[in-house]
C-alpha cells in the first residue's frame, strides 16, 4: 500500500531551537496538508498545498513556522525559534483535490512527535 | 463563530450494537464531508465521503447520513465489534479559492464490549 511518509518520528529539542519536519506525499497526490494534534486542541489545519502551491496557511503563527514544498515528492514544516507550546504531534496528508476525484479522502502519516522542553 | 461539535464523551456499547456517532456544524456550508478513524499513536484513516447533494452513503457495516438543513451528519457502525473501539472524526471539506480546505472536529471515543 502507497503511505505517507514523516520524519522524524520522534523529536525532542530544547526551546529556541530550529525545528524541521518532513514529508513525503504519495506519488502522484496533488494536495498535501499539516495538521498539528494536541489533546486540547484535537486536528488544527496548519497550512495546506495544491499542485505544490501554498493555498492557505492562515492557521500558522506566521512569525515562527513556515512551510514548503521545493518538489512534489517533499513538504517541509519548520518551526524557528521552537517554544514548549509547540509540543504536538504533527501530521502530513496527502491526496487528490477535489477537482480529480470526490469519492476519496486523505492519506496521513504516523506523525512527528515534537517536544519542546 | 465557526465550529464543528462532536460529543466530547466517549460512547460505550456492547458488541453486536449499532453505534451512532453525531457530528454537527455551525456558520459552514461544506462541499463534502469525511469521516475518519484514529487509533492512538497512529494517523487518522479515511473511512467515509459524502458530497453535499447526497443524503446517506453506505459502506460495508458503516452508514453516514448528511443533512445540511440540520447541519447534521450521523455516523453508524452496526454490528459492532471490540475492534471498532477507536476514535472517530468527522471532517468538513471547505470550498476556497484554488480548493477545498478540510477541517476536523475533536472526534469521539467509541468503546465495544465484548
Amino acid at each position: 500500500d502507497a503511505r505517507v511518509t514523516q520524519t522524524p518520528r520522534d523529536k525532542v529539542t530544547e526551546m529556541g531551537q530550529e525545528v524541521t519536519m518532513r514529508c513525503q506525499p504519495i506519488l502522484g497526490h496533488n494536495t498535501v496538508f499539516w495538521y498539528r494534534q494536541t489533546m486540547m486542541q484535537g486536528l488544527e489545519l496548519l497550512a495546506y498545498f495544491r499542485n505544490r502551491a501554498p493555498l492557505d496557511d492562515s492557521g500558522m503563527p506566521k512569525d515562527r513556522f513556515s512551510a514548503e514544498m521545493p518538489d512534489a515528492t517533499l513538504a517541509t514544516l519548520k518551526i524557528q525559534p521552537s517554544e514548549p507550546r509547540d509540543s504536538a504531534v504533527y501530521f502530513c496528508a496527502s491526496g487528490l483535490d477535489r477537482l480529480k476525484t470526490n469519492n476519496y479522502g486523505y492519506t496521513f502519516g504516523s506523525g512527528t512527535r515534537l517536544t519542546v522542553v | 463563530s465557526q465550529k464543528i461539535e462532536q460529543n466530547s464523551e466517549a460512547l460505550n456499547i456492547q458488541e453486536g450494537k449499532t453505534a451512532t456517532l453525531t457530528c454537527n456544524y455551525t456558520n459552514y456550508s461544506p462541499a463534502y464531508l469525511q469521516w475518519y478513524r484514529q487509533d492512538p499513536g497512529r494517523g487518522p484513516v479515511f473511512l467515509l465521503l459524502i458530497r453535499e447533494n447526497e443524503k446517506e452513503k453506505r459502506k460495508e457495516r458503516l452508514k453516514v447520513t448528511f443533512d445540511t438543513t440540520l447541519k447534521q451528519s450521523l455516523f453508524h457502525i452496526t454490528a459492532s465489534q471490540p475492534a471498532d473501539s477507536a476514535t472517530y472524526l468527522c471532517a468538513l471539506d471547505i470550498r476556497q479559492s484554488g480548493g477545498f480546505k478540510t477541517i476536523f472536529g475533536a472526534g469521539t471515543r467509541l468503546f465495544v464490549k465484548a
